[in-house]
């Protein structure tokens, strides 16, 4: 099955710092991948949507000068945390949109992030 | 707009017993419905999903899920649990059948705990 790689899958990073996470589709071309972050014990909540070549579209409520989507080739999306604060501290996983035969969404394996 | 609630945070059955996830959901639109499962470390893994059709939905590893319009429950069942079935089960809805139109709303999940 389709694969989605996601980098680093854990981090700990100095308050005000950036962090910049990873998120590949591996054998196949993402035309859209959605960045979610989950707090413990908490559903997953959709951040953003990030399609390839154009600006990415952030959900009510998340700030887009703080958490910078670049989505600049087909298998590539990034997220970077800027000038992180514990209160982002969270778990972060991606997913990439396959519109072969029908569609499907691939996760990846998540990235938990600790802001000291 | 849409939400999942999966009651139960936590749920433990022993080996060979009846396995038991509640999903209900909230939707202003025809619903298109999704199990995950995640296990340690790993990505999530699409169990199952409903979209249209016949309301039983059988998935992966032998699990099943039975969508009731009236009682706006997706519940996943599985008859005879197993020691590999031990993970984080998360059901989602969206607006359209992949999920990836516009991304899929969570539940918090359920840890489910196989005891021998």
């Amino acid at each position: 099955g389709a694969v989605v790689s996601q980098h680093p899958s854990r981090v700990i990073c100095k308050s005000g710092t950036s962090v910049k996470i990873e998120c590949r589709s591996l054998d196949f071309q993402a035309t859209t991948m959605f960045w979610y972050r989950q707090f413990p014990k908490q559903s997953l909540m959709l951040m953003a949507t990030s399609n390839e070549g154009s600006k990415a579209t952030y959900e009510q409520g998340v700030e887009k000068d703080k958490f910078l989507i670049n989505h600049a080739s087909l298998t590539l999306s990034t997220l970077t945390v800027t000038s992180a604060h514990p209160e982002d501290s969270s778990f972060y996983i991606c997913s990439a949109r396959w519109t072969g035969a029908g569609e499907k969404l691939f996760f990846g394996s998540g990235t938990q992030l600790s802001v000291l | 707009a849409q939400s999942v609630t999966q009651l139960g945070s936590h749920v433990s059955v022993s080996e060979g017993a009846l396995v038991l996830l509640r999903c209900n959901y909230s939707s202003s639109v025809p619903p298109y419905l999704f199990w995950y499962v995640q296990y340690p470390n790993q990505g999530l893994q699409l169990l199952l999903k409903y979209t249209t059709g016949a309301t039983l939905v059988k998935g992966i590893n032998g699990f099943e899920a039975e969508f009731k319009k009236s009682e706006t429950s997706f519940h996943l069942t599985k008859p005879s649990a197993h020691m590999s079935d031990a993970a984080e089960y998360f059901c989602a809805v969206s607006s359209s059948s992949g999920g990836g139109a516009d991304g899929l709303t969570f539940g918090k999940g359920t840890h489910l705990i196989i005891q021998p």
